[in-house]
């Protein structure tokens, strides 16, 4: 199956900073989506996005599928912006989204 | 945008016994989905929830541990039978095909928190 790795693993920020997360893909991309899974467990749509750029206020998502990677910007960080932020891939085989193992981003005030 | 709600949000269980899980969608969705997310890792597919059918589990998990029902196009419950507390962990549905988001997009309930003692 798809392989995602996502980096980096952990991130502190003072608030204010700029980031950027980045997830690679071991096959082709399909259905890219980028999700923030706050403090409370709860799991929020950020982007879905197979390929090109979106932007949604502080935060962009570019994904290059040719080269099978996507990256997430998160600019003016706030403190609530923590949490893990999660890409997922869709299997072209079944409905499966496979998990990277998530970036912890902790943005200190 | 569609509200997804899963019960119980929380519940602290005695091994040996099983708990219920149901997840409501406010809308008709295509496809509705099972999660497992144990503490401090990533997410993992326990299986698809087939409507008027027996879900298709992924590999590593049966239905004998985690039965699903799905009895229409808006509700579905899974359930973890004799629960050890290897079976702590957020339980997530996910449901795809909403009318008005883009194909194939999936969104998540906002999780069972199961811990077994």
């Amino acid at each position: 199956g798809i392989q995602v790795e996502q980096s980096p693993p952990d991130l502190i920020l003072q608030e204010g900073a700029n980031s950027t997360l980045r997830c690679n893909f071991s096959d082709s991309v399909n259905n890219l989506q980028w999700f923030h899974q706050n403090p409370w467990g709860q799991l929020i749509n950020l982007f879905y996005i197979p390929s090109g750029t979106k932007q949604n206020g502080r935060l962009s998502a570019t994904t290059v599928a040719t080269e099978r990677y996507s990256l997430l910007y998160i600019s003016s960080s706030q403190t609530t912006d923590s949490g893990v932020y999660f890409c997922a891939e869709r299997e072209t085989s079944g409905s499966r989204l496979t998990f990277g193992e998530g970036t912890q981003l902790t943005v200190n005030p | 945008s569609a509200v997804i709600s899963q019960k119980p949000s929380r519940d602290i269980c005695q091994r040996g016994t099983s708990l219920t899980i149901q997840c409501q969608v406010d809308s008709q969705v295509t496809m509705m989905f099972w999660y497992r997310q144990q503490p401090g890792q990533s997410l993992t597919l326990i299986a698809t929830a087939n409507q008027g059918s027996e879900a298709t589990y992924e590999s590593g998990f049966v239905i004998d541990k985690f039965p699903i029902s799905r009895p229409n196009l808006t509700f579905s419950t899974l359930t973890v039978s004799n629960m050890s507390p290897e079976d702590s962990s957020i339980y997530l549905c996910s449901v795809e095909g909403l009318s008005w988001s883009s194909y194939n997009e999936q969104f998540f309930g906002p999780g069972t928190r199961l811990t077994v003692l």
